[in-house]
Protein backbone atom coordinates (compact mmCIF):
# COMPACT_ATOMS: atom_id res chain seq x y z
CA UNK A 1 0.00 0.00 0.00
CA UNK A 2 1.01 3.80 -0.10
CA UNK A 3 3.47 4.73 2.27
CA UNK A 4 2.79 8.37 4.27
CA UNK A 5 5.46 9.88 6.68
CA UNK A 6 5.61 12.19 8.94
CA UNK A 7 8.02 14.21 10.77
CA UNK A 8 8.90 14.29 13.73
CA UNK A 9 7.00 11.37 15.37
CA UNK A 10 7.03 12.77 18.75
CA UNK A 11 8.32 16.41 20.29
CA UNK A 12 8.38 18.74 23.56
CA UNK A 13 7.69 21.98 23.45
CA UNK A 14 7.81 25.23 25.65
CA UNK A 15 4.30 27.07 26.20
CA UNK A 16 3.81 30.09 23.65
CA UNK A 17 6.41 28.46 20.95
CA UNK A 18 5.94 27.24 17.33
CA UNK A 19 6.13 23.42 16.37
CA UNK A 20 6.08 22.03 12.67
CA UNK A 21 5.58 19.02 11.58
CA UNK A 22 5.72 17.11 7.90
CA UNK A 23 3.34 14.92 6.07
CA UNK A 24 5.01 13.16 3.40
CA UNK A 25 3.79 10.74 0.15
CA UNK A 26 7.18 8.51 -0.15
CA UNK A 27 5.38 6.58 -3.27
CA UNK A 28 2.58 8.44 -4.52
CA UNK A 29 1.48 11.79 -5.40
CA UNK A 30 -2.09 13.50 -3.75
CA UNK A 31 -3.68 16.76 -4.42
CA UNK A 32 -5.96 16.54 -1.56
CA UNK A 33 -4.54 16.03 2.19
CA UNK A 34 -6.35 15.83 5.92
CA UNK A 35 -5.05 16.83 8.98
CA UNK A 36 -6.49 15.04 12.24
CA UNK A 37 -6.23 15.30 15.70
CA UNK A 38 -6.65 12.89 18.30
CA UNK A 39 -6.95 12.71 22.03
CA UNK A 40 -6.08 10.29 24.14
CA UNK A 41 -9.31 7.76 24.18
CA UNK A 42 -11.15 9.21 21.14
CA UNK A 43 -11.65 9.03 17.26
CA UNK A 44 -10.01 11.13 15.32
CA UNK A 45 -11.15 14.85 14.48
CA UNK A 46 -10.54 16.08 11.00
CA UNK A 47 -9.19 19.41 11.85
CA UNK A 48 -8.86 20.70 7.91
CA UNK A 49 -8.42 19.60 4.14
CA UNK A 50 -6.42 20.76 1.49
CA UNK A 51 -5.70 20.89 -2.13
CA UNK A 52 -2.77 21.25 -3.95
CA UNK A 53 -2.70 24.74 -5.01
CA UNK A 54 -5.57 26.37 -2.89
CA UNK A 55 -6.16 27.45 0.59
CA UNK A 56 -6.93 24.55 3.44
CA UNK A 57 -10.58 24.32 4.20
CA UNK A 58 -10.76 24.21 8.04
CA UNK A 59 -13.47 22.38 10.29
CA UNK A 60 -15.68 24.63 12.79
CA UNK A 61 -13.70 25.52 16.02
CA UNK A 62 -10.39 24.82 14.38
CA UNK A 63 -8.33 28.29 14.12
CA UNK A 64 -6.78 28.63 10.66
CA UNK A 65 -4.37 31.35 12.16
CA UNK A 66 -3.07 29.07 14.69
CA UNK A 67 -3.00 25.92 12.90
CA UNK A 68 -1.12 26.84 9.51
CA UNK A 69 -1.40 24.56 6.71
CA UNK A 70 0.84 24.33 3.95
CA UNK A 71 -0.05 22.17 0.68
CA UNK A 72 3.86 22.46 -0.46
CA UNK A 73 3.61 20.23 -3.57
CA UNK A 74 2.01 16.56 -4.42
CA UNK A 75 3.91 15.13 -1.76
CA UNK A 76 4.42 17.54 1.07
CA UNK A 77 2.56 19.76 3.66
CA UNK A 78 2.95 21.10 6.51
CA UNK A 79 1.00 21.90 10.05
CA UNK A 80 2.27 24.49 11.87
CA UNK A 81 1.16 24.29 15.50
CA UNK A 82 1.89 28.62 16.62
CA UNK A 83 1.93 30.05 20.29
CA UNK A 84 1.51 26.35 21.71
CA UNK A 85 -0.12 26.01 24.79
CA UNK A 86 -0.91 22.73 27.27
CA UNK A 87 -4.24 22.13 25.53
CA UNK A 88 -2.79 21.63 22.27
CA UNK A 89 -1.31 18.31 23.28
CA UNK A 90 -2.05 15.97 21.55
CA UNK A 91 -1.59 12.65 18.40
CA UNK A 92 -1.68 15.18 14.96
CA UNK A 93 -2.12 12.62 12.11
CA UNK A 94 -2.09 13.53 8.44
CA UNK A 95 -3.51 11.35 5.77
CA UNK A 96 -3.30 11.76 2.14
CA UNK A 97 -5.89 11.30 -1.30
CA UNK A 98 -4.26 9.90 -4.28
CA UNK A 99 -5.87 11.64 -7.08
CA UNK A 100 -9.20 9.54 -8.78
CA UNK A 101 -9.12 7.04 -5.40
CA UNK A 102 -10.99 7.15 -2.37
CA UNK A 103 -8.52 5.65 -0.15
CA UNK A 104 -6.88 7.59 2.27
CA UNK A 105 -3.62 6.40 3.72
CA UNK A 106 -2.60 7.81 7.08
CA UNK A 107 0.98 8.72 8.62
CA UNK A 108 2.27 7.27 11.46
CA UNK A 109 1.23 10.42 13.35
CA UNK A 110 2.93 12.72 15.70
CA UNK A 111 2.60 12.94 19.13
CA UNK A 112 2.93 17.12 20.62
CA UNK A 113 3.37 17.59 24.03
CA UNK A 114 3.25 21.23 25.45
CA UNK A 115 4.24 22.12 28.35
CA UNK B 1 -23.77 15.34 7.85
CA UNK B 2 -22.94 11.89 8.53
CA UNK B 3 -23.38 11.00 11.69
CA UNK B 4 -21.43 7.30 12.58
CA UNK B 5 -21.63 5.37 15.50
CA UNK B 6 -20.15 1.93 16.22
CA UNK B 7 -20.90 -1.07 18.77
CA UNK B 8 -19.31 -2.22 20.87
CA UNK B 9 -16.91 0.33 22.01
CA UNK B 10 -14.87 -2.40 23.77
CA UNK B 11 -14.71 -6.26 23.09
CA UNK B 12 -12.53 -9.03 24.90
CA UNK B 13 -12.76 -12.42 23.77
CA UNK B 14 -10.21 -14.98 23.77
CA UNK B 15 -7.71 -16.12 21.05
CA UNK B 16 -8.86 -18.20 18.27
CA UNK B 17 -12.93 -16.65 18.86
CA UNK B 18 -14.50 -14.64 16.39
CA UNK B 19 -14.96 -10.93 16.82
CA UNK B 20 -18.27 -8.51 15.40
CA UNK B 21 -18.19 -5.08 14.77
CA UNK B 22 -20.84 -2.95 13.83
CA UNK B 23 -20.68 0.64 11.89
CA UNK B 24 -24.23 2.72 11.60
CA UNK B 25 -24.14 5.71 9.20
CA UNK B 26 -26.79 8.15 8.44
CA UNK B 27 -26.03 9.39 4.66
CA UNK B 28 -27.39 6.82 2.37
CA UNK B 29 -25.13 8.51 -0.14
CA UNK B 30 -22.25 6.94 1.74
CA UNK B 31 -20.68 4.63 -1.12
CA UNK B 32 -17.13 3.74 0.21
CA UNK B 33 -17.06 2.15 3.89
CA UNK B 34 -13.10 1.27 5.06
CA UNK B 35 -12.47 0.25 8.30
CA UNK B 36 -9.30 1.37 10.05
CA UNK B 37 -6.81 -0.47 12.81
CA UNK B 38 -4.94 1.50 15.13
CA UNK B 39 -2.07 0.66 17.35
CA UNK B 40 -1.20 2.03 20.00
CA UNK B 41 0.98 5.23 19.07
CA UNK B 42 0.70 4.77 15.46
CA UNK B 43 -1.87 6.07 12.52
CA UNK B 44 -4.63 3.73 11.39
CA UNK B 45 -4.28 1.43 8.74
CA UNK B 46 -6.57 0.41 6.44
CA UNK B 47 -7.32 -3.29 6.84
CA UNK B 48 -10.69 -3.58 4.55
CA UNK B 49 -12.93 -1.42 2.23
CA UNK B 50 -15.82 -2.79 0.68
CA UNK B 51 -17.94 -0.67 -1.70
CA UNK B 52 -21.95 0.03 -2.31
CA UNK B 53 -22.51 -2.25 -5.11
CA UNK B 54 -20.91 -5.67 -3.03
CA UNK B 55 -22.23 -6.83 0.00
CA UNK B 56 -19.33 -8.83 1.28
CA UNK B 57 -15.50 -9.03 1.02
CA UNK B 58 -13.12 -11.05 2.51
CA UNK B 59 -9.33 -11.00 3.04
CA UNK B 60 -8.16 -14.19 4.87
CA UNK B 61 -9.86 -13.57 8.35
CA UNK B 62 -11.22 -10.60 7.92
CA UNK B 63 -14.38 -10.18 6.14
CA UNK B 64 -16.72 -6.98 5.95
CA UNK B 65 -20.69 -6.75 4.97
CA UNK B 66 -22.99 -4.02 4.45
CA UNK B 67 -26.65 -3.79 4.65
CA UNK B 68 -26.82 -0.88 2.26
CA UNK B 69 -31.23 -0.85 3.19
CA UNK B 70 -30.29 -1.00 6.77
CA UNK B 71 -27.36 1.91 6.96
CA UNK B 72 -24.86 -0.43 8.36
CA UNK B 73 -21.40 -2.53 8.00
CA UNK B 74 -19.60 -4.71 9.59
CA UNK B 75 -16.06 -6.02 10.63
CA UNK B 76 -15.73 -9.32 11.28
CA UNK B 77 -12.47 -10.88 12.10
CA UNK B 78 -12.29 -15.04 12.50
CA UNK B 79 -9.79 -17.16 14.46
CA UNK B 80 -8.30 -14.21 16.52
CA UNK B 81 -4.77 -13.37 17.70
CA UNK B 82 -3.00 -11.34 20.06
CA UNK B 83 -2.08 -9.11 17.44
CA UNK B 84 -5.29 -8.55 16.51
CA UNK B 85 -5.51 -6.02 19.91
CA UNK B 86 -5.95 -2.71 19.00
CA UNK B 87 -8.55 0.07 18.44
CA UNK B 88 -10.90 -0.25 15.32
CA UNK B 89 -12.15 2.50 12.95
CA UNK B 90 -14.94 2.67 10.62
CA UNK B 91 -14.92 5.63 8.31
CA UNK B 92 -17.94 5.72 5.99
CA UNK B 93 -18.24 8.26 3.36
CA UNK B 94 -19.72 9.49 0.00
CA UNK B 95 -16.92 9.76 -2.76
CA UNK B 96 -19.10 12.06 -4.91
CA UNK B 97 -19.22 14.68 -2.14
CA UNK B 98 -15.24 15.77 -3.73
CA UNK B 99 -14.10 16.25 -0.09
CA UNK B 100 -12.63 12.77 1.07
CA UNK B 101 -13.47 13.89 4.33
CA UNK B 102 -13.87 11.45 6.58
CA UNK B 103 -15.67 10.77 9.75
CA UNK B 104 -14.95 8.44 12.25
CA UNK B 105 -16.35 6.23 14.22
CA UNK B 106 -15.99 6.19 17.93
CA UNK B 107 -13.83 3.42 17.98
CA UNK B 108 -13.90 -0.23 18.96
CA UNK B 109 -10.97 -1.66 21.39
CA UNK B 110 -10.54 -4.85 21.11
CA UNK B 111 -8.83 -6.86 23.05
CA UNK B 112 -7.73 -10.72 22.15
CA UNK B 113 -7.04 -12.61 25.41
CA UNK B 114 -4.42 -15.52 24.79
Amino acid sequence: GAVVSQHPSWVICKSGTSVKIECRSLDFQATTMFWYRQFPKQSLMLMATSNEGSKATYEQGVEKDKFLINHASLTLSTLTVTSAHPEDSSFYICSRLPAGTDTQYFGPGTRLTVL
Amino acid sequence: GENVEQHPSTLSVQEGDSAVIKCTYSDSASNYFPWYKQELGKGPQLIIDIRSNVGEKKDQRIAVTLNKTAKHFSLHITETQPEDSAVYFCAPWRSSSNTGKLIFGQGTTLQVKP
